[in-house]
């Protein structure tokens, strides 16, 4: 148990609609990462938000959004879903100041998005 | 640009085989290397992990070294086991990409009893 939790685990859901994937990182980790899981495209980095803010982007669309609130549990919303959107969406947490190459990344078992 | 470079799989193994994972990178700069594993149905997790040029890092029977000569940290286990069966991901971090960590695409591994 990497103490990363995400809730759902599994989200089924129509094209056209919008879902919001939870996570809430380890006690005291102040980073939280969002990654897609697919198939064809493999493991993207999205977005890195540290202590509220956002760090930094990776390969999130327009469509995509999160954010991160004060007690440090995050939240990905994706809108307009598409069939292409199915994946495995993963968060992971690290400690200490943001971006140190020294802090381990812990994951959340996922959310298993299916889009119909 | 920067980027890892695993080799496919999946790789198939007999249970108590030498296990080599290859991997690859190229950064501009000195990066951190590190190995994640990822067993069927759970999240990603790390293996081990070198922060400099000669460094060995090693968990759980598995081991890789950080060769700046040749840009790459493979993977090695002596004996494998069934429950070894996964999916590997090498990865890198740079100062210079803002410390994301860059992936590669994953190796999965078979091992047979």
């Amino acid at each position: 148990d990497s103490g990363v939790t995400q809730t759902p685990k599994h989200l089924i859901t129509a094209t056209g609609q919008r879902v919001t994937l939870r996570c809430s990182p380890r006690s005291g980790d102040l980073s939280v990462y969002w990654y897609q899981q697919s198939l064809d495209q493999g493991l993207q980095f999205l977005i890195q938000y540290y202590n509220g803010e956002e760090r930094a982007k990776g390969n999130i669309l327009e469509r995509f959004s999160a954010q991160q609130f004060p007690d440090l549990h995050s939240e990905l919303n994706l809108s307009s879903l598409e069939l292409g959107d199915s994946a495995l969406y993963f968060c992971a947490s690290s400690g200490g100041l943001a971006g140190s190459p020294y802090n381990e990344q812990f994951f959340g078992p996922g959310t298993r998005l299916t889009v119909l | 640009g920067n980027s890892v470079t695993q080799m496919e799989g999946p790789v198939t193994l007999s249970e108590e085989a030498f296990l080599t994972i290859n991997c690859t990178y190229t950064a501009t700069g000195y990066p951190s290397l590190f190995w994640y594993v990822q067993y069927p149905g759970e999240g990603l997790q790390l293996l081990l992990k070198a922060t400099k040029a000669d460094d060995k890092g090693s968990n759980k029977g598995f081991e890789a070294t950080y060769r700046k000569e040749t840009t790459s940290f493979h993977l090695e286990k002596g004996s494998v086991q069934v429950s070894d069966s996964a999916v590997y991901f090498c990865a890198l971090i740079l100062m210079d990409s803002n410390y994301q960590l860059i992936w590669g695409a994953g190796t999965k591994l078979i091992i047979k009893p």
